[in-house]
């Protein structure tokens, strides 16, 4: 069974729109929630994170959580040809000594933004 | 801050060769690193987590004796490909982590900060 769920896409809007970005994850102790950027033939650059209830903003880009319904997701404002690549969700839990598991990644989610 | 770095960026050897893959955190002391590999269209695969002086915890199906890491400092993490084979071609990614209050309140929440990745090719 699959921890972090992201649809694949492909997910294509033009320049300008607002680009969604959603992820569901299966466990209910998970406490930080984190988005990447991955451009093709690149490594993971992080975007943001994220571990209250509600939205976070930074910039363009604005993650929101709600944990009752485990899910996360990003909006990407006024979205640039350059915005296109894919987008990681991944998801932290804590174990009970108080260290942090690693990262449960989901697969994917290929954004292209049209000019 | 939060630079990891990855040497080397692309190799290109003989089947049968060992390969070293070096991962550095530049401006923090990260007391776990983490090992991925991704084939070209596919996610990212967790291969192994190590800890800074201690042995790595490999995932199920990585086999331990054929990818060596060695945590050996809170700043180097290495991963050796023994005797590589073409189907060990991946583009392999670093990852390090920093506990809170361990880099100067830097990393709050365990975010991982990546290397650029290395890309291995074997003929």
């Amino acid at each position: 069974q699959k921890e972090v769920e992201q649809n694949s896409g492909p997910l294509s809007v033009p320049e300008g729109a607002i680009a969604s970005l959603n992820c569901t994850y299966s466990d209910r102790g998970s406490q930080s929630f984190f988005w990447y950027r991955q451009y093709s033939g690149k490594s993971p650059e992080l975007i943001m994170f994220i571990y209250s209830n509600g939205d976070k903003e930074d910039g363009r880009f604005t993650a929101q959580l709600n944990k009752a319904s485990q899910y996360v997701s990003l909006l990407i404002r006024d979205s640039q040809p350059s915005d296109s690549a894919t987008y990681l969700c991944a998801v932290n839990m804590f174990e009970t000594s108080g260290s942090a598991r690693q990262l449960t990644f989901g697969s994917g989610t290929q954004l292209t933004v049209l000019p | 801050g939060a630079v990891v770095s990855q040497h080397p960026s692309r190799v290109i050897c003989k089947s049968g060769t060992s390969v070293k893959i070096e991962c550095r955190s530049l401006d923090f002391q990260a007391t776990t690193m983490f090992w991925y590999r991704q084939f070209p269209k596919q996610s990212l695969m967790l291969m192994a987590t190590s800890n800074e002086g201690s042995k790595a915890t490999y995932e199920q199906g990585v086999e331990k004796d054929k990818f060596l890491i060695n945590h050996a400092s809170l700043t180097l993490s290495t991963l050796t490909v023994a005797s590589a084979h073409p189907e060990d071609s991946s583009f392999y990614i670093c990852s390090a982590r920093a506990e809170p209050g361990t880099s100067g309140g830097f990393s709050s929440y365990n975010e991982q900060f990546f290397g650029p990745g290395t890309r291995l090719t074997v003929l």
